[in-house]
């Protein structure tokens, strides 16, 4: 089945800007979507469509995407944005929901 | 704001059937423009998305459990359900039951429920 990398980990002081990457060979011809999951909770979506962001989600979320990697960056990062970050894409191939592997942001 | 809530037994034995019912509120099953999913999360681990369901009984499952799984939709109740059947330790998870906003070509999940755990286990 289709597989979207992550790095299982990125660290950040607070203040300053998290960035997590997402690649794969589908994201350059499809939409990735961003979800943030923090200890305990369900998932929620932050970004989507690429770039798009849902009502009630901070400005300083951004989604952007070149070629086969999508960025997920969290600007001016606070403590309550430790969490799980996954990206997500619609492999339309084979009509198939893929999640990326999921990557662990820590506010030192 | 449309709310989901999963519902069902938290321990399955093995080789028995996981039955799973996602109770929508404050929206319609049959509103169309929507599709109904379940994504599982084995613990300490990543997202997997199960399969979806159309309110019409259209249905598409993720490979990795097409053999075992059901969904089906009651829209006189406003709910979706899900069946895995023949179930093992591996099937232990938190199970979710989310919209699917349909961004053709690339559909997201745009509302989620809380979330049950089921364990499998005798």
């Amino acid at each position: 089945s289709y597989v979207l990398t992550q790095p299982p980990s990125v660290s950040v002081a607070p203040g300053q800007t998290a960035r997590v990457t997402c690649w794969g060979d589908i994201i350059e011809t499809t939409s990735v979507h961003w979800y943030q999951q923090r200890p305990g909770q369900a998932p929620v979506l932050v970004v989507y469509s690429d770039s798009d962001r849902p009502s009630g989600i901070p400005e300083r979320v951004s989604g952007s995407k070149s070629g086969n990697t999508a960025t997920l960056a969290i600007s001016r990062v606070e403590a309550g944005d430790e969490a799980d970050y996954y990206c997500q894409v619609w492999d339309d191939n084979s009509d198939l929901g893929v999640f990326g592997t999921g990557t662990k942001v820590t506010v030192l | 704001q449309v709310q989901l809530q999963e519902s069902g037994p938290g321990l399955v034995k093995p080789s028995e059937t996981l039955s799973l019912t996602c109770t929508i509120s404050g929206g319609s099953i049959d509103s169309g423009g929507y599709y109904w999913s379940w994504i599982r999360q084995r613990p300490g681990k990543g997202l997997e998305w199960i399969g979806y369901i159309y309110y019409s009984g259209i249905t598409f499952y993720n490979p990795s459990v097409k053999s075992r799984v059901t969904l089906s939709a009651d829209t006189s109740k406003n709910q979706f359900s899900l069946k895995l059947t023949s179930v093992t330790a591996a099937d232990t998870a938190v199970y979710y039951c989310a919209r699917v906003e349909d961004g053709a070509p690339s559909y997201y999940f745009d509302q989620w429920g809380l979330g049950t755990l089921v364990t499998v286990s005798s």
